[in-house]
């Protein structure tokens, strides 16, 4: 069975410093990582996939096999960027399509 | 486009009364999902469908949760009786296809947040 682990429920920032949001998963196969975002009133939306390598609102992840681990930085926080901030994985095989979410860690960036 | 659509937005019911929620997906997406987020947990899948039939229903207390998707669009999910343990926001998500390369990932919608006291 897959898990995600999020160690960090809340994570403080000031404006301007680099930010980190740690990830771990547990998987035996080769699987797909997301970082899910969701702003204060507002839906549950996807902010980067592992596969597209791309940059997004200044965020990078990099998936590191090795490691196990999906961590999302940005070198310069804005405020902006307050959010709850969610670690996923998709499985293969039968279970493809299904998401397994970390708890979440809560992104407070101050002025 | 017009999102994933979900009603009603909050519900307060007492323990071991019924309730349902309704999910509209985005036109032309085969899979749709029911996730349960309790409050400080991150979203869990309870049911998937593709099209009109059920993928994955591991997760789902059919003791007391139902869901269906008629015609493979809309969807709707029940609980009955409900518990305390219930109160939880219950999101909904559609994909386009059940692919294992997920390009999209989902589209949730805004959820339902019910309370059961």
């Amino acid at each position: 069975a897959q898990r995600v682990t999020q160690p960090e429920k809340l994570l403080s920032v000031f404006k301007g410093a680099p930010v980190e949001l740690k990830c771990n998963y547990s998987y035996s196969g080769s699987p797909e990582l997301f970082w899910y975002v969701q702003y204060s009133r507002q839906r549950l939306q996807l902010l980067l996939r592992h596969i597209s390598r791309e940059s997004i609102k200044g965020f990078t992840a990099d998936l590191n096999k090795g490691e196990t681990s999906f961590h999302l930085k940005k070198p310069f926080a804005q405020e902006e960027d307050s959010a709850m901030y969610y670690c996923a994985l998709q499985a293969g095989g039968t279970s493809y399509g299904k998401l397994t979410f970390g708890q979440g860690t809560i992104l407070t960036v101050h002025p | 486009e017009a999102g994933v659509a979900q009603s009603p937005r909050y519900k307060i019911i007492e323990k071991r009364q019924s309730v349902a929620f309704w999910c509209n997906p985005i036109s032309g997406h085969a899979t749709l999902y029911w996730y349960q987020q309790i409050l400080g947990q991150g979203p869990k899948l309870l049911i998937q469908f593709q099209n009109n039939g059920v993928v994955d229903d591991s997760q789902l207390p059919k003791d007391r949760f139902s869901a269906e998707r008629l015609k493979g669009v809309d969807s709707t999910l029940k609980i009955q009786p409900a518990k305390l343990e219930d109160s939880a926001v219950y999101l909904c998500a559609s994909s386009p296809e059940r692919t294992r390369v997920n390009n999209y990932g989902y589209t949730f919608g805004s959820g339902t947040r019910l309370t059961v006291v």
